[in-house]
């Protein structure tokens, strides 16, 4: 079926250095992206979005980038920080009224001293 | 800022019991999404509720309902526990008549069924 899924399940970066997290939908319909993360025994964190119709969105310290010409996306965190450690979701929003997350599975990074 | 509510924040249950999951939304949110997290998995969206109607379903299974009741808490009950259902279960709201699709998620519900 049709699935959003990312390419690493772990990634491990040098602290202070950029982390880009990637990540390969497979529904060319698919127009709402999310990036959350999940810190250990937490629920999802909401980091970042983007609608098709954009190419790149930015936030504080985080940049999405989105290429629907091969239906990828990716997350960018800029001077990658301890407490960025956590497992990383790329999501798509389906559903009635966009009413629910398809996750795809996560990306664990790790932050090297 | 207020957040998601969920209780319990643990439930140990044998087979064939029945368990209920509680969430209470961010106030003003209109919206409540229930999700499954097995050990090691991403969030399985099992269902949602829109305005005390149901708005979407997902991998729920038979032996799961959900409700939302007038003052926009959400009740996930589960009957005839299986080993299987042992996860982390999420619940999270929104404001979509307001235009927003941003869902926050409470702190999970960890069931255990031994």
């Amino acid at each position: 079926g049709e699935s959003v899924g990312l390419h690493l399940p772990t990634l491990s970066v040098q602290e202070g250095d950029n982390s880009i997290i990637n990540c390969a939908y497979s529904n060319s319909a698919s127009d709402y992206f999310i990036w959350y993360k999940q810190e250990s025994g937490k629920g999802p964190q909401f980091i970042i979005d983007i609608r098709s119709n954009m190419d790149k969105r930015q936030g504080q310290r985080v940049t999405v980038l989105l290429n629907k010409t091969v239906k990828h996306l990716s997350l960018q965190i800029a001077a990658t920080q301890p407490g960025d450690s956590a497992v990383y979701f790329c999501a798509e929003n389906r559903g009635s009224s966009a009413s629910k997350i398809i996750f795809g599975s996560g990306t664990r990074l790790s932050i090297r001293p | 800022a207020a957040g998601v509510i969920q209780s319990p924040r643990h439930l140990i249950k044998e087979k064939r019991e029945t368990a209920t999951l509680k969430c209470y939304p961010i106030p003003r949110h209109d919206t409540v999404y229930w999700y499954q997290q097995g050990p090691g998995q991403d969030p399985q969206f099992l269902i949602s509720f829109y305005e005390k109607m149901q708005s979407d379903k997902g991998s729920i299974p038979d032996r799961f309902s959900a409700q939302q009741f007038s003052d926009y808490h959400s009740e996930l009950n589960m009957s005839s526990l299986e080993l299987g259902d042992s996860a982390l279960y999420f619940c999270a709201s929104s404001l979509v008549s307001g235009g927003s699709y941003e869902q926050y998620f409470g702190p999970g519900t960890r069931l255990t069924v031994t």
